[in-house]
């Protein structure tokens, strides 16, 4: 258990479909991420939000929408995604986006699309 | 932009030591990182090693940095079948807003 959860474990969803992912972290971190795991690939970092307040957006599609309401959720909105876009899905957290800084990850939401 | 490489898979005999290889290009790290990822979890940080280190060694593990060839290895002695798992390198440098780069996982295999 590293503190932070992530819901559903697996979803399937349809391209014309809208769903959204959960991430909670139950550390006290002030900072918190979206990254995408894709075979052969490196991790993908998409989002980071510190305090709350989006710091990063890395050239991710608008077909995906990040939320933050409160520093210890965050939240990924999907919608008419492609089958490209099937991955897991992983929340990070970390005290903050300083130089140094251990990042806790949820065990991931599997995502399929059809 | 900045990179970080890895190869994809290794696979090693049981008692053995394992070496896994990460080559990066941001020669301004600050941090370098070994995460392991089990099968159907997220990502734990396993050790970390300062820029200005060339060694560190912790427990069963060591982490050489060769930071002018941009070259950091992971070694595991007597490598269990537990410790079958995907390895991500990662790397922090001061450069923007504090990137956090992973590398794309070796896939690390023990053999009974």
């Amino acid at each position: 258990e590293t503190g932070v959860t992530q819901t559903p474990r697996h979803l399937v969803m349809g391209m014309t479909n809208k769903k959204s992912l959960k991430c909670e972290q139950h550390l006290g971190h002030n900072a918190m991420y979206w990254y995408k795991q894709s075979a052969k690939k490196p991790l993908e970092l998409m989002f980071v939000y510190n305090f709350k307040e989006q710091t990063e957006n890395n050239s991710v599609p608008s077909r995906f929408s990040p939320e933050c309401p409160n520093s210890s959720h965050l939240f990924l909105h999907l919608h008419t995604l492609q089958p490209e876009d099937s991955a897991l899905y992983l929340c990070a957290s970390s005290q903050d986006r300083g130089t140094h800084n251990e990042q806790f990850f949820g065990p991931g939401t599997r995502l399929t699309v059809l | 932009g900045e990179d970080v490489e890895q190869s994809l898979f290794l696979s090693v005999r049981e008692g053995d030591s394992s070496v896994i290889n990460c080559t990066y290009t941001d020669s301004s790290s600050t941090y370098l990182y070994w995460y392991k990822q089990e099968p159907g979890a997220g990502l734990q940080l396993l050790t970390y090693i300062f820029s200005n280190m060339d060694m560190k060694q912790d427990q069963r593990l060591t982490v050489l940095l060769n930071k002018k060839d941009k070259h950091l290895s992971l070694r595991i002695a007597d490598t269990q079948t537990g410790d079958s798992a995907i390895y991500f390198c990662a790397e922090s440098s001061p450069s923007g807003t504090y990137k956090y780069i992973f590398g794309t996982g070796t896939r690390l295999k023990v053999l009974a």
